[in-house]
């Protein structure tokens, strides 16, 4: 089993531009989550999906837009990013209250 | 509102020797306690977890933890790091009726020779 992926693994934006950040897990799981990591702020939670079919907003979700495609599969957009999004993003899905995590996507907003 | 304080940004510890990283959390009822760890470039890993019973928790890595409800901390120990202990580690809790989890700002831990 993969668990959680993340792609990209890296990326590099110029202000203005978009892009989405894929996350997809293979365990079967129903709630899925985004999380940015800041120095010193820990993570913090963008959006979650409970199942498939709805979403939430977390902490700071101002900025970005998600989509839960399927049961597997959910993805964070940014539609126009700023310098103030580089950070390092992570997916996670949880099963009975516990969350794992993919590896994260590093991006930086030039 | 949960919410979750590790106090210590970084710890050093000499390899061999004990270690304890602090968690403190605000949450109105009994929470569910988590301690994940960080290594460098990577995801994070669950370490170990306290939803109930046995206040004295046993995780991976030979690293225990301890539920003390007058005190609101779930502290994290292990008697003897070794230097692959080196990583940031984080507190969190979530809430019994949700499944969202609040983390801590995380603690760095160093270990020297």
């Amino acid at each position: 089993n993969a668990g959680v992926t993340q792609t990209p693994k890296f990326q590099v934006l110029k202000t203005g531009q978009s892009m989405t950040l894929q996350c997809a897990q293979d365990m079967n799981h129903n709630s899925m989550y985004w999380y940015r990591q800041d120095p010193g702020m820990g993570l913090r939670l963008i959006y979650y999906s409970a199942s498939e079919g709805t979403t939430d907003k977390g902490e700071v979700p101002n900025g970005y837009n998600v989509s839960r495609l399927n049961k597997r599969e959910f993805s964070l957009r940014l539609e126009s990013a700023a310098p103030s999004q580089t950070s390092v993003y992570f997916c996670a899905s949880s099963l009975e209250n516990i969350q794992y995590f993919g590896a994260g996507t590093r991006l930086s907003v030039l | 509102a949960q919410s979750v304080t590790q106090p210590d940004i970084h710890i050093t510890v000499s390899e061999g020797a004990s270690l304890e990283l602090r968690c403190n959390y605000s949450y109105g009822a009994t929470p569910y306690l988590f301690w994940y760890v960080q290594s460098p470039g990577q995801g994070l890993q669950l370490l170990l977890k306290y939803f109930s019973g046995d206040t004295l928790v046993q995780g991976i890595k030979g690293f225990e933890a301890e539920f003390k409800r007058s005190q609101s901390s779930f502290n994290l120990r292990k008697p003897s790091v070794h230097w692959s202990d080196a990583a940031e580690y984080f507190c969190a809790v979530g809430a019994q009726s949700f499944q969202k989890l609040v983390f801590g700002t995380g603690t760095r831990l160093l270990v020297s020779p």
